[in-house]
């Protein structure tokens, strides 16, 4: 069964203060790891994706790595607007969520 | 560009009642359809998924049920609401293995 493991549950950063967010996951058979940012009371709004070990994609503030057991959401000098929910989601024959990282980033 | 719809956007519904949820899709054509049940706090459970009109697939055995009458169109639905049926409802579509792209979601308290 496809798991997928997202900490800290819960972070508060300082505005500026950079940060990573972890997204562990097994798999069989990875065709996708997928990145979503969730506001209160709306629907994810897609981020990422990540395809192989190694492979790196930036957008603004955010940047996603992953290898083959993990993948990480770096912020870099968050600002106040970055604050959400982060999910990160895997896909082998379904698309498997993890319980997401609620990020708060105080002026 | 595509873009997808749900309706209602809040629902406030007695123990025992029925239930009707929509989802459209716009700007695309034989979409991959798929609802999500997020509990408070929680990760995305999924509940039904469709390839094509009329294909129905279950992933969690439940008092609810899923049709998809038009090629854009995917419907939720209950004869009988239960507390536990409570939470927010998410709509999704996709290509064949890409990402899936979310709409904004339907919040559902059973009374």
């Amino acid at each position: 069964e496809d798991q997928v493991t997202q900490s800290p549950e819960a972070l508060r950063l300082q505005e500026g203060e950079s940060s990573s967010l972890n997204c562990s996951y097994t798999v069989s058979g990875l065709r996708g790891l997928f990145w979503y940012r969730q506001d209160p009371g709306k629907g994810p709004e897609f981020l990422f994706t990540l395809y192989s070990a190694g492979e790196e994609k930036e957008k603004e503030r955010l940047k996603a790595t992953l290898t083959k057991k993990e993948s990480f959401l770096h912020i870099t000098a968050p600002k106040p607007e970055d604050s959400a929910t982060y999910l990160c989601a895997v896909q082998g024959n379904m698309l498997t969520f993890g319980g997401g990282t609620r990020l708060m980033v105080k002026p | 560009s595509q873009t997808i719809h749900q309706w209602p956007a809040t629902l406030v519904q007695p123990v025992g009642s029925p239930l009707s949820l929509e989802c459209t899709v716009e700007g695309t054509s034989n979409p991959n359809l798929y609802w999500y049940r997020q509990a408070a706090g929680r990760g995305l459970q999924l509940l039904f998924y469709s390839v094509g009109i009329g294909q129905i697939s279950s992933e969690v055995p439940q008092n609810l049920s899923a049709s998809r009458p038009q090629d854009r169109q995917f419907i939720l639905s209950s004869k009988k609401l239960l507390l536990s049926d409570s939470g927010f409802y998410l709509c999704a579509w996709n290509r064949e293995g890409n990402e899936q792209f979310f709409g904004p979601g339907t919040r559902l308290t059973v009374l």
